[in-house]
């Protein structure tokens, strides 16, 4: 069965610590996503990929990098966490299929939370 | 870029009753259209989707329309139970396939 699969599911860092949470598909899909979901705010788009080696920013970057080594792997990486990047993290899959069809598998989420 | 309003943000109804969930989007080259639903402590999964030529969509219960004029979506869960209750998104996908997300509506469904 295909799936995303994020580690951890849970995450307890301090201010300044280097934070680098994982995802894994293996849906053999070309596009990843991470997302970050706050109250009042839906999901906000930190960084995509359209493919191994590759990385785009998204709608809120700052604070964060991304790295996709491989179809299926991709990271999200935070250099110097801080209280504001408490939150909860979803890494989505899709096909990427032309034209905009696009469906997204998503993970479980990792709930960060930066003391 | 592309502005999707979702609501309500909260909704409750009882057992049986219909809950409608509504999204504007503002792109009207915006051609993929979805909901998804988020149960407690899980990630969203696709509920239904329906390309720019369809108007209307009806599955188990759902009926997803589709209003190009007034670039308006909206999911209704027909008879809805306890079951239904979670968080629902709507995503539009715009030309450059970005998808962009409704901000969610939390459906109660009380027996």
């Amino acid at each position: 069965e295909a799936a995303v699969t994020q580690s951890p599911r849970n995450k307890v860092a301090v201010t300044g610590g280097k934070v680098t949470l994982s995802c894994n598909q293996t849906n053999n899909h070309n596009n990843m996503y991470w997302y970050r979901q706050d109250t009042g705010h839906g999901l906000r788009l930190i960084h995509y990929s359209y493919g191994a080696g590759s990385t785009e920013k998204g709608d809120i970057p700052d604070g964060y990098k991304a790295s996709r080594p491989s179809q299926e792997n991709f990271s999200l990486i935070l250099e110097l966490a801080t209280p504001s990047q408490t939150s909860v993290y979803f890494c989505a899959s899709g096909a990427g299929l032309g034209a905009s069809a696009e469906t997204l598998y998503f993970g479980s989420g990792t709930r960060l939370t930066v003391l | 870029g592309e502005q999707v309003e979702q609501r309500p943000p909260h909704l409750s109804v009882r057992e049986g009753d219909s809950a409608i969930i509504i999204c504007t989007y503002t792109d009207s080259a915006t051609a993929y259209f979805s909901w998804y639903k988020q149960e407690a402590g899980a990630g969203l999964q696709l509920l239904m989707s329906v390309l720019s030529n369809v108007d209307r969509k009806e599955e188990q219960g759902l009926t997803v329309l589709l209003n190009k004029k007034d670039k308006r979506l909206s999911l209704n869960l027909t008879a809805a139970h306890p079951g239904d209750s979670a968080v629902y998104f709507c995503a539009v996908s715009a030309r450059n396939n970005r998808i962009f997300f409704g901000d969610g509506t939390q459906l109660v469904v009380k027996p």
